[in-house]
């Protein structure tokens, strides 16, 4: 069974300061990891993918791979009230002929206080 | 402007009754993808779907049914074989198999 791994939280953290949002997967072999911010009552939206152990910045956002470890993290620095979401952690596990597919955690709620 | 649609937002289905939720994209996405959201859970994989024509049962499809017969859609029935339809529906598509899935807004499902 192809897992993925996620604290469901909530996280707590003050506004200005940086969030950590972690992610375990089971499947070795997989290729790609994707974050997703889920409002409540929305759909996802994709905010973050990353390929490659290291790390991959985009504006506050900061995605984690380490496949060694099947870890992959995600920082947002400078937390503002509208980070305040679920964050879903995706993972293509590239096996057999469902290619794409992704599995993902339950999702981590982060709420950042004013 | 290109993008997944979803409708209709909100349905309510009446026992017994088979109910359809529509999914078209503009993305030229080779595969779309069903997905099924209750509260406080993950995403669960209904059905997806690869090239036209083709489709493949996910973790859940007991009680669904879907066909793509164009490449823009993909509709999802559910059947009254299900005996607890009642969650948020999202559907999904994407371009190469390594490529991020984008999601469409959503269909939230109800008993009445």
């Amino acid at each position: 069974q192809k897992e993925v791994e996620q604290n469901s939280g909530p996280l707590s953290v003050p506004e200005g300061a940086i969030a950590s949002l972690n992610c375990t997967y089971s499947d070795r072999g997989s290729q790609s990891f994707f974050w997703y911010r889920q409002y409540s009552g929305k759909s996802p939206e994709l905010i973050m993918f990353i390929y490659s152990n290291g790390d991959k910045e985009d504006g506050r956002f900061t995605a984690q791979l380490n496949k060694a470890s099947q870890y992959v993290s995600l920082l947002i620095r400078d937390s503002q009230p509208s980070d305040s979401a679920t964050y879903l952690c995706a993972v293509n596990p590239n096996y057999g002929g469902s290619q794409g597919n992704l599995i993902f955690g339950k999702g981590t709620k982060l709420s950042v206080k004013p | 402007d290109g993008g997944i649609t979803q409708s209709p937002k909100y349905l309510f289905r009446k026992e017994g009754q088979n109910v359809t939720l529509s999914c078209e994209q503009n993305l030229n996405h080779d595969a779309m993808y069903w997905y099924r959201q209750d509260p406080g859970q993950g995403l669960r994989l209904i059905y997806y779907s690869q090239i036209v024509n083709d489709f493949q049962k996910g973790d859940i499809a007991e009680g669904y049914s879907v066909s793509r017969e164009k490449k823009e859609s993909f509709p999802l029935t559910v059947t009254s074989a299900q005996k607890n339809p009642t969650a948020f529906y999202l559907c999904a598509s994407r371009w190469l198999f390594n490529q991020p899935q984008h999601f469409g807004d959503g269909t939230r499902l109800s008993i009445l």
